[in-house]
């Protein structure tokens, strides 16, 4: 069965970096985007963006552009975000999902997710 | 972008209840909607694609409907697992944006 699993929680100083992996199994892993979003507590869930785990072509959410990278590694199966120059607003549980394929609407529903991945920053 | 507006924000409810939770776009998605829910510290669980299509698994208690931007989840016989935060979401064009989330607690 389709599965995301996404890495332990993690404590950061203002400043630094973090990067939340999250491993696919039970599907084709270079068949499918992996979806980036994340909700900051009191807030709504937010897109990131996404990484094509093919060809590895991303997009970012202009919010996200110049701080967020998404990066994959086919052989390991696994899409990774790295979220740079961190700071309190970046406190926020981060979702990976999987962008699925309908005959409806084509590409673009989630049809599965990670378990999410607590990020506190934190002086 | 496209603003995501549910209603209720909460809503408590009996088991065997009818249960509605609405949602409206702030400009036309066609049937580029999706319903997904969210328990604490699971991984969140897609229900509704394309506005009304059911995801494989997903209980036939749980439906939707709408097109444009007025959309609808029934629960249609609420039970004791249905216990969850529901959100829309709309996958029509960039940046993909979410509803506000209805807590759902049972009564």
């Amino acid at each position: 069965q389709v599965q995301l699993v996404q890495s332990g929680a993690e404590m950061k100083r203002p400043g630094a970096s973090v990067k939340v992996s999250c491993k696919a199994s039970g599907y084709t892993f270079i068949s499918y985007a992996i979806h980036w979003v994340r909700q900051a507590p009191g807030q709504r869930l937010e897109w990131m963006g996404w990484i094509n785990a093919g060809n590895g072509n991303t997009k970012y959410s202009q919010n996200f552009q110049d701080r967020v990278t998404f990066t994959r590694d086919t052989s390991a199966t696994t899409a990774y975000v790295a979220v740079s120059s961190l700071s309190s607003e970046d406190t926020a549980v981060y979702f990976c999902a999987r962008e699925g394929y309908d005959t409806l609407t084509g590409w673009g529903n989630f049809d599965y997710w990670g378990q999410g991945t607590q990020v506190t920053v934190s002086s | 972008d496209i603003q995501m507006t549910q209603s209720p924000s909460s809503l408590s409810a009996s088991v065997g209840d009818r249960v509605t939770i609405t949602c409206r776009a702030s400009q036309g998605i066609s049937n580029y909607l999706a319903w997904f829910q969210r328990k604490p510290g699971k991984a969140p669980k897609s229900l509704i694609y394309a506005a009304s299509s059911l995801q494989s698994g997903v209980p036939s208690r749980f439906s939707g409907s709408g097109s444009g931007t007025d959309f609808t989840l029934t629960i249609s016989s609420l039970q004791p697992e249905d216990l969850a935060t529901y959100y829309c979401q709309q996958y029509n064009s960039y940046p993909f944006t979410f509803g506000q989330g209805t807590k759902l607690e049972i009564k």
